[in-house]
């Protein structure tokens, strides 16, 4: 079965500061992995994915992601944090082959201060 | 290009009644799935539909239930409802059922049972 942990249910940061969301997995099989992120009163958008292939991923908004399979990780971090990015994260997995099953995190609720 | 669609955005309903939540994807994709949103356990998979054809389950109670038509449009249905039923609900919609797919959310229909 798969899983995913995020560290810090809450992170504040300092607008202009970096940005660093931590996401962990446990699969039996190297998965897809997928960072989303969710505005109030909204569904959630798809900020990057790794399938294959380079393991620094860059998406959209500034945000990139690396995966480390020895660390079984795919942190997500953003060179200088904006207002704008106070949001809800979610870390999502899904099995190869296995459809559109995402298995999510927790989230991680990020606040920006002036 | 339409994004997904939810109807209705909102629902109040009692104990013991049934409800039906609809989703249009985006026109051309193929795949639906849906999702429960709630506080206390996450995002959480139901059931992904492709091609009119249940893909994939997540662990929830029979009384949850969902359906795709020919044009792609999902309903998912649930049955005797329960005060743990109140969430988000969430429809994701995907060109096909490859699990490194991007998968589009849609607003979500917010759930109350009373």
């Amino acid at each position: 079965a798969q899983s995913v942990t995020q560290l810090g249910s809450h992170v504040s940061v300092s607008e202009g500061a970096l940005v660093l969301l931590r996401c962990n997995y446990s699969s039996s099989v190297p998965p897809y992995l997928f960072w989303y992120v969710q505005y109030p009163n909204q569904g959630l958008q798809l900020l990057l994915k790794y399938t294959t292939g380079a393991t620094l991923v860059k998406g959209i908004n500034g945000f990139e992601a690396e995966f480390k399979k020895s660390e079984t990780s795919f942190h997500l971090t953003k060179p200088s944090a904006h207002m704008s990015d106070a949001a809800e994260y979610f870390c999502a997995v899904s099995d190869p082959g296995g459809g559109n099953k995402l298995t999510f995190g927790t989230g991680t609720q990020l606040k920006v201060e002036l | 290009k339409a994004g997904v669609t939810q109807t209705p955005r909102y629902l109040i309903k009692t104990r013991g009644q049934q409800v039906t939540l609809s989703c249009s994807p985006i026109s051309g994709h193929r795949s639906v799935s849906w999702y429960q949103q709630t506080p206390g356990q996450g995002l959480q998979f139901l059931f992904e539909y492709f091609s009119e054809t249940q893909r994939n389950k997540g662990n929830f109670p029979g009384r949850f239930s969902g359906r795709q038509f020919s044009n792609s449009r999902s309903e998912m249905n649930v049955s005797t409802l329960e005060l743990g039923d109140s969430a988000l609900y969430l429809c994701a919609s995907s060109l096909s059922s490859s699990s490194y797919n991007e998968q589009f959310f849609g607003p979500g229909t917010r759930l109350t049972v009373l």
